[in-house]
């Protein structure tokens, strides 16, 4: 079975310093990852997405992750973080088998929490 | 574009009442998504359609919990009887089915309070 592992449920960090937040994925398939940030009493959006290629994936608000597939994992990282960033970031998978389309599997969340 | 529009917003209800969430999907979107996330069991989904048919409603608690899709620009997710665990934030989600490469876009959800 295909699941997200985030190790993290809270990351406290101050403004303007470099974050990572982790994420593990096991599939018996090829997946494709992503990253959503949902902001306080939002909906969830997309950060970014990794579906093939380089491993290396820029998303908006200066957000990167790269693809590690030998360690099965899509770390979240930013440079420097700014209040405006405090928000729960969730990894999800989807299953690269040819279908139609297919359902997100979201890991738990990590709550990024900026401080000044 | 406006986006995925679900309404109402907040519902106050008390245990044992039908409770009727409402949701339009971005316009052309043919794949819809209901999600239900709590403190406890963090994001779930409950079910989704593809081209206004339930391809999968695993997540769906129980007898209590339906959804419908008559058409390609509405579906309902009912609760009846709803409960207090049934208090939660429901999310509806809609995308253009890229093969698990396409991105969902998330409404702005239905906080439900069941009382």
């Amino acid at each position: 079975a295909q699941s997200v592992t985030q190790l993290d449920s809270q990351v406290p960090v101050f403004e303007e310093a470099p974050v990572e937040l982790r994420c593990n994925y096991s599939s018996s398939v090829s997946v494709y990852l992503f990253w959503y940030v949902q902001y306080p009493n939002q909906g969830l959006q997309l950060l970014l997405k990794y579906l093939s290629g380089s491993t290396l994936v820029k998303g908006i608000n200066g957000f990167e992750a790269e693809f590690n597939k030998s360690q099965t994992s899509f770390h979240l990282r930013k440079p420097s973080v700014h209040i405006s960033d405090t928000a729960e970031y969730f990894c999800a998978v989807t299953l690269n088998y040819g279908g139609a389309t297919n359902k997100l599997i979201f890991g738990t969340g990590t709550l990024l929490a900026v401080q000044p | 574009d406006a986006g995925v529009i679900q309404s109402p917003r907040h519902e106050v209800t008390e245990m044992g009442q039908e409770v009727t969430l409402r949701c339009k999907p971005i316009s052309g979107h043919n794949s819809l998504f209901w999600y239900r996330q709590t403190m406890m069991r963090g994001l779930e989904l409950l079910i989704y359609f593809n081209n206004n048919v339930p391809i999968d409603d695993s997540g769906m608690p129980e007898d209590r919990f339906s959804a419908k899709m008559p058409n390609a620009s509405f579906s309902t997710l009912k609760i009846q009887p709803s409960e207090p665990r049934d208090s939660a934030v429901y999310f509806c989600a809609s995308s253009l089915p890229l093969g698990g490469q396409e991105t969902q876009y998330f409404g702005p959800g239905t906080r439900l309070l069941v009382l």
